[in-house]
């Protein structure tokens, strides 16, 4: 069974630029979560999505980053502009939903450098 | 505020001892706790989870034991391996919290 995909894997850009991730859950999770991992420290919500609905989005900076879930599989994230802060990894992870949520599948990250 | 503290950020121990991973959490709502481990390059992976109305889960080498009054849980891994070496991240959820992440503890496993 395939894992969660996430490209790009590395993308480095100039601060103001936009950068955009995308991600593919695992086949049949219904819960989608976009995470943002800085150095040093564990990963840090920013916004779930049950089917297509973006259920948690309140730790998402709505003034630059936004995402969506088309057709409730896979999703993409978008920071317009980026800012030299928000050089970190990105995680997408999926799971089955319901009581089953607490036991995330994690892809790989793409790890943002900003200049 | 940080609600989910890992307090040692590294920890060596010898092949075939045991390792203890630490992890402490303020908030009461947590019901469900689980670690996860993360290697280089990679996305952090489920490694094992106990529910609030246990104090110990265990899977082959990996227990987690659950000390609710103390707001303290902890991983034992036994025996240690290379292979082991890696971060570890203590997760926690209840109510209406989603998953908050310890800063993790990165363990090297020496041959």
């Amino acid at each position: 069974e395939a894992g969660v995909v996430q490209s790009p894997r590395y993308k480095i850009i100039e601060k103001k630029q936009p950068v955009a991730f995308w991600c593919n859950p695992i086949s049949g999770h219904n819960t989608l979560y976009w995470y943002l991992q800085n150095l040093g420290q564990g990963p840090e919500l920013l916004i779930r999505y049950e089917n297509e609905e973006a259920v948690d989005d309140s730790q998402l900076p709505k003034d630059r980053f936004s995402a969506e879930r088309l057709k409730g599989v896979d999703s993409t994230l978008k920071i317009q502009p980026a800012e030299l802060g928000d050089s970190a990894v990105y995680l997408c992870a999926s799971s089955l939903g319901g009581i089953r949520s607490n036991e995330q599948f994690f892809g790989p990250g793409t790890r943002l450098t900003v200049l | 505020d940080q609600q989910v503290k890992q307090n040692s950020p590294s920890l060596s121990v010898q092949e075939g001892r045991i390792s203890i991973l630490n992890c402490d959490y303020t908030n009461s709502m947590f019901d469900y706790f689980l670690w996860y481990k993360k290697y280089p390059a990679e996305g952090p992976t489920f490694l094992i989870s106990i529910s609030s109305i246990k104090d110990k889960n265990e899977d082959g080498r990996f227990t987690v034991f659950l000390n609710k009054s103390a707001k303290h849980l902890s991983l034992h891994i036994v025996p240690s391996q290379p292979g082991d070496s890696a971060v570890y991240f203590c997760a926690a959820s209840g109510g209406n919290t989603p998953l908050v992440f310890g800063k993790g503890t990165r363990l090297s496993v020496i041959a």
